[in-house]
This record gives C-alpha cells, structure tokens and sequence, in this order.
C-alpha cells in the first residue's frame, strides 16, 4: 500500500477547475512534488516545493498544502491535461532519507 | 541537455539476480544536492521508489527490499547501478532512473529516463 493516499479517479470538465489531493504524516514535514504521467510515458515534473512549477509547465498547473494534505490545481483544465498524477514526499516515518509515492490519480477531462 | 537512459536485461527468471544501469549525461553525479533514484512502476499500477544515490556517496533504500537491493555510482562513467537479487515474478515492471533534488529539505525527481520493463519469468 502507498504511504501517501490519494483519489484513485477524478474527472473534470473541459475547461473547468479540478483539485486533486494527496494525503499522509509526511506532508506535515516535508512539501509534495506532483507528476504528469501519460499512457507509455515516463512521469513528468509538474510541481514541485512551496508552489513552484518547472520550466514549460503551464500555469494552469498549482500547487498548495494545509496540514496533512496537499494538492494539485489546474485551472481551466485542458483535453491534454488527461493522465495520471502522483504525488510523492520525504518520509517523515523511520528514514528521512526515503521517499513515498501517493498511490496515482487517474484524472478524466470530459 | 540533461538525460538518463536505463540499459539491462528485458528478461530474467525467477531467483536470478537484476543488474540495471543508468547512464546520466548533462550533470555531473559530483554536483552537490543531486543524485539518482531508480523507481519502478508494475503493470498497471503506481510508482514505487526503490533506491538513491546523492553526489555525497549517500544512499537509501526502500525498507522493505532493503535486502535486496544495492545501488552504487562510477562518477568516471556518469552511471549509476542498481541490483537486486531473488527475483520474483511480483517485481516485473518498468523501471525509471529520476535525477533527485534535494531543495530546501525536499526531494523531487525533475528528470526521469524512458525506464525500461523488466519481465521475470522462468
């Protein structure tokens, strides 16, 4: 099981607003990194830190966090923004030194 | 141009032991505050980190295949490798090396090879 819990499926209209979040203890440590994973793709850097995107990322992609739970933003959601997200942290469990994934969201742009 | 390209057997049988490389170019494995990771992702389902390596020599390894793995880094040749032992058909997936960063106290992967899929089977 994933250490970080997330939404297994999200859908969203064309256009519209959609939050996806990612939950567990590491996140009262450390901040989330999200990626972008397309059908037979690697995964993608999509945000990473406080709220910063990498270079060429839109910015309809964001980024926040309260308490246990972070999430993902896009806002005005576009047909190419359909794929899978994940979320990952530091763990704050045992060996700081580790990393833990969020188990995926599969997001759906209706 | 930053790029890490996995390279290792398609195919192994059950109880052999992996041996995958990833050849880095475009950063140094000597750059402070970066390493490599190697995260596998099974048919169909999420991501799984595995292991890193940090420019320090520093490494981890995820604690319930800590026995099974082994990650180590020849700066010379810009790769680092990683192997497992007793393989097991429950450990075929695809497998991403990930440049990691570390900034401010937090990792983040910011650039992922193609990965490679690894099919164990006798």
């Amino acid at each position: 099981s994933s250490e970080l819990s997330q939404d297994p499926a999200v859908s969203v209209a064309l256009g519209q607003t959609v939050r996806i979040t990612c939950q567990g203890d590491s996140l009262r440590s450390y901040y989330a990194s999200w990626y972008q994973q397309k059908p037979g793709q690697a995964p993608v850097l999509v945000i990473y830190g406080k709220n910063n995107r990498p270079s060429g990322i839109p910015d309809r992609f964001s980024g926040s966090s309260s308490g246990n739970t972070a999430s993902l933003t896009i806002t005005g959601a576009q047909a190419e923004d359909e794929a899978d997200y994940y979320c990952n942290s530091r763990d704050s469990s045992g060996n700081h030194l580790n990393v833990v994934f969020g188990g995926g969201t599969k997001l759906t742009v209706l | 141009q930053v790029t890490l390209k996995e390279s290792g057997p398609v195919l192994v049988k059950p109880t052999e032991t992996l041996t995958l490389t990833c050849t880095v170019s475009g950063f140094s494995l000597t750059n402070a505050r970066m390493g490599v990771s190697w995260i596998r992702q099974p048919p169909g389902k999420a991501l799984e980190w595995l292991a890193h390596i940090f420019s320090n020599d520093e490494k981890s390894y995820r604690t319930s295949l800590k026995s099974r793995l082994t990650i180590s880094k020849d700066t010379s040749k810009s790769q680092v490798v990683l192997t497992m032992t007793n393989m097991d058909p429950v450990d075929t997936a695809t497998y991403y090396c990930a440049r990691i960063l570390t900034d401010y106290g937090d990792y983040y992967f910011d650039y992922w090879g193609q990965g490679t899929l690894v099919t164990v089977s006798s």
